[in-house]
């Protein structure tokens, strides 16, 4: 069966460190990988998309990679904030129609 | 650019009332999505429009669940009746994706909707 998985529903690191989330899927071939920020009481906000044939996507603090043969992406916060706490969604391309999100990782970067 | 507005915020409503959310997507986006969020887990796609036909409502209780986007903008998620199972935030998203899937979703604040 299709299922998307991240890592520990809660991650908590210290401020000024990199916070690494993960992403598994199981049975999808992405061409496509986003991934969002939500914050409580709102909706998910778009930070980066990953094309299946590239293997690394950067934006400022953010890193992303994406590794379709282990079928996984990497999502890389450096110099964490913590006005970087929030919870984080993966979201695969479905068969080029629509996405399918994750369950999310609450982060907490603590002073 | 203006975002996607919803409304309203909360709903509170008793099990088997009826309820609507609307949605007003972000002006010239193709796609409109309305997604189910139940606490603690991802959005879960109930169903896409592409201007104002249906690409995908697989997911739909079409039992109690109805949608329709009128003229290809303007979007009503209905339920009727309630259960107490529909508790969740109903999330409302738009993008200029149309036949590939390039392009970042923009999403409303969302209704939270409580069933007694």
């Amino acid at each position: 069966s299709q299922k998307i998985e991240q890592n520990s529903e809660a991650l908590n690191i210290q401020e000024g460190k990199t916070a690494t989330l993960t992403c598994n899927y199981t049975n999808y071939s992405p061409a496509y990988l986003q991934w969002y920020r939500q914050d409580p009481g709102r909706g998910p906000v778009f930070l980066l998309l990953i094309r299946e044939n590239e293997k690394e996507k950067r934006k400022e603090r953010l890193k992303v990679t994406f590794d379709t043969t282990l079928k996984q992406s990497l999502f890389h916060i450096t110099a964490s904030q913590p006005a970087d706490s929030a919870t984080y969604l993966c979201a695969l391309d479905n068969y080029g129609q629509n996405f399918v999100f994750g369950p999310g990782t609450r982060l907490s970067v603590l002073p | 650019e203006a975002g996607v507005a919803q409304s309203p915020r909360y709903k509170i409503i008793e099990k088997r009332q009826s309820v609507a959310f609307w949605c007003n997507p972000i002006s010239g986006h193709a796609t409109l999505y309305w997604y189910q969020q139940i606490l603690g887990q991802g959005p879960k796609l109930l169903i896409q429009f592409q201007n104002n036909g249906v690409v995908d409502d697989s997911q739909l209780p079409k039992d109690r669940f109805s949608a329709e986007r009128l003229k290809g903008v303007d979007s009503t998620l209905k339920i009727q009746p309630a259960k107490l199972e529909d508790s969740a935030v109903y999330l409302c998203a738009s993008s200029q994706a149309t036949w590939r899937n390039d392009q970042p979703q923009h999403f409303g604040d969302g209704t939270r909707l409580s069933i007694l």
